[in-house]
């Protein structure tokens, strides 16, 4: 069964201190890793895919990597529009599409 | 605007009583999904399409149940069988290219209240 954990649980930031997000996963032959940015009481936002080991990407102040066993999603000088929480998932080769989330990572920052 | 409509964005049922949650996308995607989302726990999948008049059972479809006779619409019946029903209810879409490089995207969430 494919398994997502991301940590830590909650992250408070001050304005402009950088940090990272962990995201461990198992998977059977992992087809992609998915980030998402989430507000309060709305849908997930897509952020990046990651395809496979030692690929990066980056939007604005968040920067995505990927191990054979885990994502990071670095924040560079977050802002308080940066508060939300971020999301992983991955999609397994055998699994029809089908897409397993971690639980999230919810970040504050404060200015 | 493209995208995926979700309504209402708060439904509230009574015990007993089905209720439907809308899910449209005008995005031509070909594949849709009905996820459930509490607190403090990851997304977990009830539903998914990815033909129309065809869809599969997720990890938590029991008390849950859903059609696709078109391809823009993926509505989800919520069941006097489901006991414990309040929870954010997420539909998304993707293409399919055969490739497994398919992303999600989210429409804005109905939440699900028992009276």
């Amino acid at each position: 069964e494919d398994q997502v954990t991301q940590s830590p649980e909650a992250l408070r930031l001050q304005e402009g201190e950088s940090s990272s997000l962990n995201c461990s996963y198992t998977v059977s032959g992992l087809r992609g890793l998915f980030w998402y940015r989430q507000d309060p009481g709305k849908g997930p936002e897509f952020l990046f895919t990651l395809y496979s080991a030692g690929e990066e990407k980056e939007k604005e102040r968040l920067k995505a990597t990927l191990t054979k066993k885990e994502s990071f999603l670095h924040i560079t000088a977050p802002k308080p529009e940066d508060s939300a929480t971020y999301l992983c998932a991955v999609q397994a080769r055998s699994n029809d599409y089908k897409l397993s989330f971690g639980a999230g990572t919810t970040v504050t920052v404060r200015a | 605007d493209g995208g995926i409509t979700q309504s209402p964005k708060y439904l509230f049922r009574k015990e007993g009583q089905n209720v439907t949650l809308s899910c449209e996308q005008n995005l031509n995607h070909d594949a849709m999904y009905w996820y459930r989302q509490d607190p403090g726990q990851g997304l977990r999948l009830i539903y998914y399409s990815q033909i129309v008049n065809d869809f599969q059972k997720g990890d938590i479809a029991e008390g849950y149940s859903v059609s696709r006779e078109k391809k823009e619409s993926f509505p989800l019946t919520v069941t006097s069988a489901q006991k414990n029903p309040t929870a954010f209810y997420l539909c998304a879409s993707s293409i399919i290219l055969g490739q497994g490089k398919e992303t999600q995207y989210f429409g804005p969430g109905t939440r699900l209240l028992v009276l």
